[in-house]
């Protein structure tokens, strides 16, 4: 089942903060996030296994809520560089990833 | 990070011809190995779990006769896209576990840089 990311797009200022969500109507084993920029590959961010943690690299982080059925990823102070396509994958037992459609974030200066 | 990396970046072929796209991780082993395929401005569909040393798992709709997969090693996995059409034309991604390295959090999956395909 496709996990729903939230907002479709969203454009910011450099400086801006920003929240993506991901959210599934049944609980998951685990959500990764990634970012992806045009004609490249995805490039992992995070990783998220257990309900109610949060972790975070430099300006990015990310939280899981207790019922392991929705992950927001947030943005801090956002960068020209945080630009691209942030995707969320969702985890089963056998390893597999289903990713949502994603969310096309754009930094202007 | 895990690295991985796909052979050729990109290729162009004629339709009814055969294309092979090579998976490698270079700094770890992968049992697994997953393969996707991604259509412009879309999202990233699995098509198949290839597995080191047995028969590769397809998704539902995805056929296995047209998209051949062989996990040689534990650092190689082959996409080969026999008879390409058109419509065969897309964004491959391959991913792979970083299961050995230690340095990984488990679960983790790292992408190739991917392989766009072009039939003509």
């Amino acid at each position: 089942q496709q996990p729903v990311q939230s907002p479709q797009a969203v454009i910011l200022r450099e400086g801006e903060d920003a929240v993506i969500n991901c959210s599934s109507s049944k609980a998951l084993y685990s959500v990764h996030w990634y970012r992806q920029k045009h004609g490249e590959a995805p490039v992992f961010l995070m990783i998220l296994l257990k309900g109610g943690e949060q972790k975070g690299h430099d300006k990015i982080s990310a939280s899981f809520n207790e019922k392991k059925q929705q992950s927001s990823l947030y943005l801090t102070a956002s960068q020209l560089s945080y630009s691209g396509t942030y995707f969320c994958g969702t985890g089963g037992s056998n390893y597999k990833l289903t990713f949502g459609k994603g969310t096309l974030l754009t930094v202007n200066p | 990070g895990a690295v991985v990396s796909q052979h050729p970046s990109w290729v162009i072929c004629k339709s009814g011809t055969s294309v092979k796209i090579e998976c490698r991780s270079l700094d770890f082993q992968a049992t697994t190995m997953f393969w996707y395929r991604q259509f412009p401005k879309q999202s990233l569909m699995l098509m198949a779990t290839s597995n080191e040393g047995s028969k590769a798992t397809y998704e539902q709709g995805v056929e296995k006769d047209k998209f051949l997969i062989n996990h040689a090693s534990l650092t190689l996995s082959t996409l080969t896209v026999t008879s390409a059409h058109p419509e065969d034309s897309s964004f491959y991604i391959c991913s792979a576990r970083d299961l050995t390295s230690g340095r990984a959090v488990p679960d983790t999956q790292y992408f190739g840089p991917g392989t766009r395909l072009t039939v003509l």
